[in-house]
């Protein structure tokens, strides 16, 4: 199935650690890398981890990807008020054979 | 610096052709894909289709039978033609870049995307 499926909304405080999740399949994730993007509303999409894990010059590294199975995750510690936006995982799906998005995650900063 | 500028009409109507265009000011490089990806109002992003260095293409089987993506002669500009629009293809259209030996299929540079609505 070429859906990756993230949880719409997600909150912590300022300081906290939060980790968001991006579901796929064997198709997908489960054979891919998986990206992760930060998109303010209003703005292109910006790449926040690549191949899993890598984060692209000027990433803070507050940002990490990981990957296990079929499933990713991005984590945000040290939380900041500018990190309230959405988050979009993104993978190749073989039997697409194109890329796949995330429905997205819109994280707030209580 | 802007790397990628995209520029095209932001209204049509049912059953017309959405054209977009996007000039890469970036370097030049034999390994770049350049990808365009559309986000209808409140929801996620789809990627539509790709075309690299060698002008070879790849299309989301969705739209497949719809769209073509070509390149210019100095494979600075692409472009993006989605024929017979209706409301439903009413969305944030983007051009973006990656490289498959860098990034796998990730995009690092995007346009400033352009909104196409589609309405009789």
């Amino acid at each position: 199935q070429s859906v990756l499926t993230q949880s719409p909304s997600l909150s912590g405080a300022p300081g906290q650690r939060v980790t968001i999740s991006c579901s796929g399949s064997s198709s997908n994730i489960g054979s891919n890398t998986v990206h992760w993007y930060q998109q303010v509303p209003g703005s292109a999409p910006n790449l926040l981890i690549h191949s899993n894990t890598q984060r692209p010059s000027g990433v803070p590294d507050r940002f990490s990807g990981s990957k296990s199975g079929t499933s990713a995750s991005l984590a945000i510690s040290g939380l900041q008020s500018e990190d309230e936006t959405s988050y979009y995982c993104a993978t190749w799906d073989d039997s697409l054979n194109g890329v796949i998005f995330g429905g997205g995650t819109k994280l707030t900063v209580l | 610096q802007v790397q990628l500028q995209q520029w095209g009409a932001g209204l049509l109507k049912p059953s017309e052709t959405l054209s977009l265009t996007c000039t890469d000011y970036g370097t030049s490089y034999s390994g770049f894909y350049w990808s365009w990806i559309r986000q209808p109002p409140g929801k996620r992003l789809e990627w539509i289709g790709e075309i690299n260095h060698d002008r070879s293409t790849n299309y989301n089987p969705s739209l497949k039978s719809r769209v073509t993506i070509t390149m210019d002669a100095s494979k600075t500009q692409f472009s993006l033609n989605l024929n017979s629009v209706t409301a439903a293809d009413t969305a944030m259209y983007y051009c973006a870049r990656g490289s498959r030996l860098e990034l796998d299929d990730a995009f690092n540079v995007w346009g400033q995307g352009t909104m196409v609505s589609v309405s009789s």
